[in-house]
């Protein structure tokens, strides 16, 4: 059974950069048939794709972030990590990681609380 | 961007009832929507994709419809695990867009 597991520091200082690493354990992030996301949610908001990225490396940001957004892939570790540059209050999110088929997101992992403030 | 508009933002329905959630679209995304469903403190659970494809493991109560702008997802008879917060996803065009989620409460 795929699971997946974010991991990284729960709290970041304003403009500096967040962090986070998503191991995937129990298959293998270099899966032809998939990609691997990263979604966050504000507290008590929705869901806001941040990016998504293949085995080969080959990456997709959302617009409205892409300009501070880094996804890579270790496929070594069987793992993937986001990088958002520039921190403010407004980022400060539970995100979480899943793969990704044609589309929808499945599995998910459990979420991660990140809290951006001096 | 495509924007997806869900509607009620709260619904609120009595356990052994139907319930009717409806998400828009605002252009065409053809059947490339999914359904997930979350609980406090837990990640979305893929619940639908493909507008009307129940996901592995999916109860048959929870089932979709609709295609190009309108969508809905029914749960014919509610159980208590089923009062969570529900969103729409469209993968049609890129980036993919949730919508802001309906909250189904206990009546």
């Amino acid at each position: 059974q795929l699971q997946l597991q974010e991991s990284g520091p729960g709290l970041v200082k304003p403009s500096e950069t967040l962090s986070l690493t998503c191991t995937v354990s129990g298959g293998s992030i270099s899966s032809s048939s998939y990609y691997w996301g990263w979604i966050r949610q504000p507290p008590g908001k929705g869901l806001e794709w941040i990016g998504s990225i293949y085995y080969s490396g080959s990456t997709y940001y959302n617009p409205s972030l892409k300009s501070r957004v880094t996804i890579s892939v270790d496929t070594s570790k069987n793992q993937f990590s986001l990088k958002l540059s520039s921190v403010t209050a407004a980022d400060t999110a539970v995100y979480y990681c899943a793969r990704r088929a044609l589309g929808p997101f499945d599995p998910w992992g459990q979420g991660t609380l990140v809290t951006v403030s001096s | 961007e495509i924007v997806m508009t869900q509607s009620p933002a709260t619904l609120s329905v009595s356990p052994g009832e139907r319930a009717t959630l409806s998400c828009r679209a605002s252009q065409s995304v053809s059947s490339n929507l999914a359904w997930y469903q979350q609980k406090p403190g837990q990640a979305p659970r893929l619940l639908i994709y493909g507008a009307s494809t129940r996901a592995t493991g999916i109860p048959a109560r929870f089932s979709g419809s609709g295609s190009g702008t309108e969508f809905t997802l029914t749960i014919s008879s509610l159980q208590s695990e089923d009062f969570a917060v529900y969103y729409c996803q469209q993968y049609n065009n890129w980036p993919t867009t949730f919508g802001q989620g309906t909250r189904l409460e206990i009546k």
